[in-house]
C-alpha cells in the first residue's frame, strides 16, 4: 500500500540557510500534518492542513511556513536556520470518515542537521 | 487540554519474557481515539493500532495485546514472548475528535530493550 513520501531523507543546512522539506500523502487522504521531533523527544505537532486550507496550528515558530498544493502534497519552509532546528521533521496524512479510521499515518521522516 | 502519561521511561526485559507499556491519558472529548506507534533505530514512526473511546474490547494481534479501559483512562500495550525485533521507543497518543483539534499528541515514549 502507498504510505506517505517526504524528500529530502537528510538534508545537512548551514545556520540562517533555508530549507524546503516536501510531503505526498497517502492517496485519498485530506488532511496532511508537520510534526517536529528532537533528540530523544516526543513528536511535536506544528501544523495541519485539510483539503488544503490550515486547519490546526501548534508551536510552529515564525520562522516556519508551511502549504498545501492543489495536488494535496505539502512543503513546510525553514528560514533563518538556528542549531536548535536540527531534528527529525515528519509529515503525517490520514482521511475522514467513519471507513477511514481516523488513523495518523506517518512518513519516514526528514533528518534536518543544522550546522 | 489533553495530556499522555508513559510513567516508564525505558524498560529492558531478557528476550522471550512478557513485557507491559503503561499509557494513562487526559482527555475532556467524550470521543477520542488512541494510539500506539513504534520508532525503531532507524526513525520511522509505525503505526501500530488504534482504538476509539466508544469501543472498549480488548484486542490482540500475534504477540502483541492492547487493554483499554475507560474507567482508569488506561490503554496499556503487552508484548508477549519479546524477541530483539522489539527494542524501540513505543509512543502513546490521543486525538480528539473536533474538526481544527484532530492532531496527535503524544506521550514521551517508553524506550524498550530487549536483552538477547
Amino acid at each position: 500500500a502507498a504510505g506517505v513520501i517526504q524528500s529530502p531523507r537528510h538534508l545537512i543546512k548551514e545556520k540562517r540557510e533555508t530549507a524546503t522539506l516536501k510531503c505526498y500523502p497517502i492517496p485519498r487522504h485530506d488532511t496532511v500534518y508537520w510534526y517536529q521531533q528532537g533528540p530523544g523527544q516526543d513528536p511535536q505537532f506544528l501544523i495541519s492542513f485539510y483539503e488544503k486550507m490550515q486547519s490546526d496550528k501548534g508551536s510552529i515558530p515564525d520562522r516556519f511556513s508551511a502549504q498545501q498544493f492543489s495536488d494535496y502534497h505539502s512543503e513546510l519552509n525553514m528560514s533563518s536556520l538556528e542549531l536548535g532546528d536540527s531534528a527529525l521533521y515528519f509529515c503525517a496524512s490520514s482521511a475522514r470518515g467513519p471507513d477511514s479510521g481516523n488513523t495518523i499515518y506517518f512518513g519516514e521522516g526528514s533528518w534536518l542537521t543544522v550546522v | 487540554a489533553q495530556k499522555v502519561t508513559q510513567a516508564q521511561t525505558e524498560i529492558s526485559v531478557v528476550e522471550k519474557e512478557d513485557v507491559t507499556l503503561d499509557c494513562v491519558y487526559e482527555t475532556r472529548d467524550t470521543t477520542y481515539y488512541l494510539f500506539w506507534y513504534k520508532q525503531p533505530p532507524s526513525g520511522e514512526l509505525v503505526f501500530l493500532i488504534r482504538r476509539n473511546s466508544f469501543d472498549e474490547q480488548n484486542e490482540i494481534s500475534g504477540r502483541y495485546s492492547w487493554n483499554f479501559q475507560k474507567s482508569t483512562s488506561s490503554f496499556n500495550f503487552t508484548i508477549t514472548a519479546s524477541q530483539v525485533v522489539d527494542s524501540a521507543v513505543y509512543f502513546c497518543a490521543l486525538r480528539e475528535s473536533n474538526f481544527g483539534n484532530e492532531k496527535l499528541t503524544f506521550g514521551t515514549g517508553t524506550r524498550l530493550t530487549i536483552i538477547p
